[in-house]
């Protein structure tokens, strides 16, 4: 099973400032079928982030991804106080599709 | 817009089973996989298992291996999540969500992300 590790635990920043988020994948995801997803409390996920790359539908451009097989991120370039959030990376290359233990952004 | 909508809250006893429905409004069936993801209290996302209509396959994280059961009926667009010999450890919201079949190879489906996801179901074992 692919085990996926997101950090930090926990960001706090100030509206405005950039926020960088990492995910590390225990083996090689095939066609960068990674996706990152925002959970807001009492809320189901959203997706933001397929492909490791591609901003879905509605996302707004200050949200963007990268990276490769093994290695992703997420950056928030200008924190919203609506970004508060948690945020999942998820690779969905393989039917057990894990995702990662998340990580919690607040807004100072 | 497609919506996913999932049946209500439900309380169970332990040793019991539970039954979610996901039914899809607005968009197309066949041509997605209902995934089923629980969130314990307080805690992250857990895939369980997966389910393509179109080639009536289903794949189960492997904890869930034996008590889950997962089934499509395609007539009425709805997805269902069955789980038997609940524990306290079942207590969690349990969603529906779902992701475009990309291809299939031989019996397998290739998904993509989780797109669209249900509002969630709270259940909670307790005697």
């Amino acid at each position: 099973e692919i085990v996926l590790t997101q950090s930090p635990g926990t960001l706090s920043l100030s509206p405005g400032e950039k926020a960088t988020l990492s995910c590390r994948a225990s083996q090689s995801v095939s066609n960068s079928q990674l996706a990152w997803y925002q959970q807001k409390p009492g809320q189901a996920p959203r997706l933001l982030i397929y492909g490791a790359s591609s901003r879905a539908t509605g996302i707004p451009d200050r949200f963007s991804g990268r990276g490769s097989a093994t290695e992703l991120t997420l950056t928030i370039s200008r924190l919203e106080s609506e970004d508060s959030a948690v945020y999942y990376c998820q690779q969905y290359g393989t039917s057990s599709g894990t995702f990662g233990q998340g990580t919690k952004v607040e807004i100072k | 817009q497609v919506q996913l909508v999932q049946s209500g809250a439900e309380v169970k006893k332990p040793g019991s089973s539970l039954r979610v429905s996901c039914q899809v409004s607005g968009g197309t069936f066949n041509t997605h996989i209902f995934n089923w993801v629980r969130q314990a209290p307080g805690q992250g996302l857990e895939l369980m298992g997966r389910i393509a209509p179109i080639v009536g396959r289903t794949n189960y994280a492997q904890r869930f291996q034996g008590r889950v059961t997962m089934t499509a009926v395609r007539s009425t667009g709805t997805a269902y999540m069955e789980m038997n010999g609940l524990t306290s450890d079942d207590t969690a919201v349990y969603y529906c969500a779902r992701a475009p079949l990309v291809t299939v190879i031989g019996v397998v489906a290739v998904q993509g992300p989780l797109e669209s996801w249900g509002q969630g179901t709270l259940v909670t074992v307790s005697s």
